[in-house]
């Protein structure tokens, strides 16, 4: 198994407050990823980091920030959390070289109250 | 943006039968992978399988690039199968997957 954690694994919040999530990997991959997942939508991609410093932004970034001081940590961010973030998050890798191939880690479930 | 199809949405089927789970997608792809979301959430990769045919014990996928679709093959079903099959693709290999709505397979005792 890919070595991929997140932390917390769960978090309830309240409207306004804000939030970090946390992804941390062991493969020294070079691409990182966040999605989230609710039903009826499937997974979609937040934002996105192709090394250190570098990010981008996916499908449905409005209200999310991130940061990638280091090749291991991707830092999602809620400013400002509101109840439509309610979600299950989940984290990517790929290696971006010999293989483009994403594994994903467990997931945190975050609610906003 | 690219669109991904899969079929059928629900599948529901008697321990040791097989199935035949497909996905299409609307443009040419340079990554496409089958995931098991089991009932716990979890995300298990099953194949990274742009083209060709891979085989993983009772698990087996197809995609056909040119035409544009992939179909995984379970065979002798189990319980422990159930749960969600999605299939992601990306146009670009190191950009986002974009995912398919899933097919939610029961096996019944």
């Amino acid at each position: 198994d890919a070595g991929i954690t997140q932390s917390p694994r769960h978090k309830v919040t309240e409207t306004g407050t804000p939030v970090t999530l946390r992804c941390h990997q062991t493969e020294n991959h070079r691409y990182m990823y966040w999605y989230r997942q609710d039903p009826g939508h499937g997974l979609r991609l937040i934002h996105y980091s192709y090394g250190v410093k570098d990010t981008d932004k996916g499908e449905v970034s409005d209200g999310y920030s991130v940061s990638r001081s280091k090749t291991e940590d991707f830092l999602l961010t809620l400013e400002s959390a509101t109840s439509s973030q309610t979600s299950v998050y989940f984290c990517a890798i790929s290696q971006g070289t010999e293989s483009y191939e994403q594994y994903f880690g467990p997931g945190t479930r975050l609610t906003v109250t | 943006g690219i669109q991904v199809e899969q079929s059928p949405p629900d599948l529901i089927l008697q321990e040791g039968a097989n199935s035949t789970l497909r996905c299409n997608f609307s443009d040419s792809v340079n990554n496409l992978q089958w995931f098991h979301q089991n009932p716990w959430g979890q995300l298990i990769n099953l194949f990274y399988i742009p083209s060709g045919t891979k085989q993983n014990g009772r698990l087996s996928a197809t995609t056909v690039a040119t035409e544009r679709y992939s179909l995984l093959y379970i065979s002798s079903s189990q319980t422990t199968d159930s749960g969600v099959y999605f299939c992601a693709v990306a146009i670009f290999g190191n950009e986002k997957l974009t995912f398919g709505t899933g097919t939610r397979l029961t096996i019944i005792p």
